[in-house]
């Protein structure tokens, strides 16, 4: 009864690091999204998937990367991570059904 | 106007009392309706999802209004454990694609 998993789930980096927030579904789902939710605000989509091979932007994409090579994974990638990036990553999935959400990754860039 | 909008909060009720949220939409084409939950540093929850007749669930009722746009979640009976952000997501499309949240509205209930 995995759901959807993502790791880690605490990370400190420093400006200008790079890394991967992992997300991986057991739920054979196409729709896969990444989220953030800064504090007191609401969540906004970063990118979504609606298939193997096929990702969009959502509204907040700048600064941020995807790719959807299986069905279970649907990894995030900040490339050069600035304060701004600080918050609280959810991915979630989604088929004929409404998402289900991760338990999430906090994320602080000093 | 902002696409999903929610009551804003926090609603401080005693146990036992009936509270009641609201949501207004923006997009009069959308297909589908849910309340999510959020509990403090977690994940959403879904809640309930919201039919057009109306629905039930335990303490929790939804109701959908698409003329004026407009969903609502009554909780009776508050329990301390309701105690949460309560967020409106609605689903512009037919399918599933994309959803649009609310920022949510935060319920403290108290003994």
């Amino acid at each position: 009864n995995a759901g959807v998993t993502q790791t880690p789930k605490f990370r400190i980096l420093k400006i200008g690091q790079s890394m991967t927030l992992q997300c991986t579904q057991d739920m054979n789902h196409n729709y896969m999204y990444w989220y953030r939710q800064d504090p007191g605000m609401g969540l906004k989509l970063i990118y979504y998937s609606v298939g193997a091979g096929i990702t969009d932007k959502g509204e907040v994409p700048n600064g941020y990367n995807v790719s959807r090579s299986t069905t279970e994974d649907f990894p995030l990638r900040l490339e050069l991570a600035a304060p701004s990036q600080t918050s609280v990553y959810f991915c979630a999935s989604g088929g004929n059904q409404p998402q289900h959400f991760g338990d999430g990754t906090r994320l602080s860039i000093l | 106007r902002k696409e999903v909008e929610q009551d804003p909060g926090p609603f401080n009720v005693p146990e036992g009392a009936t509270v009641a949220f609201n949501c207004t939409y923006s997009n009069s084409a959308s297909q589908s309706f849910f309340w999510y939950r959020q509990d403090c540093r977690k994940e959403p929850k879904l809640l309930m999802s919201v039919y057009s007749s109306g629905n039930e669930d335990g303490r929790f009722t939804a109701q959908l209004n698409r003329a004026s746009q407009y969903i609502s979640l009554l909780i009776r009976d508050s329990k301390l454990s309701d105690s949460a952000t309560y967020l409106c997501v609605v689903n512009p499309t037919s399918g599933y694609s994309t959803l649009t949240f609310g920022k949510g509205t935060m319920l403290l209930v108290s003994p």
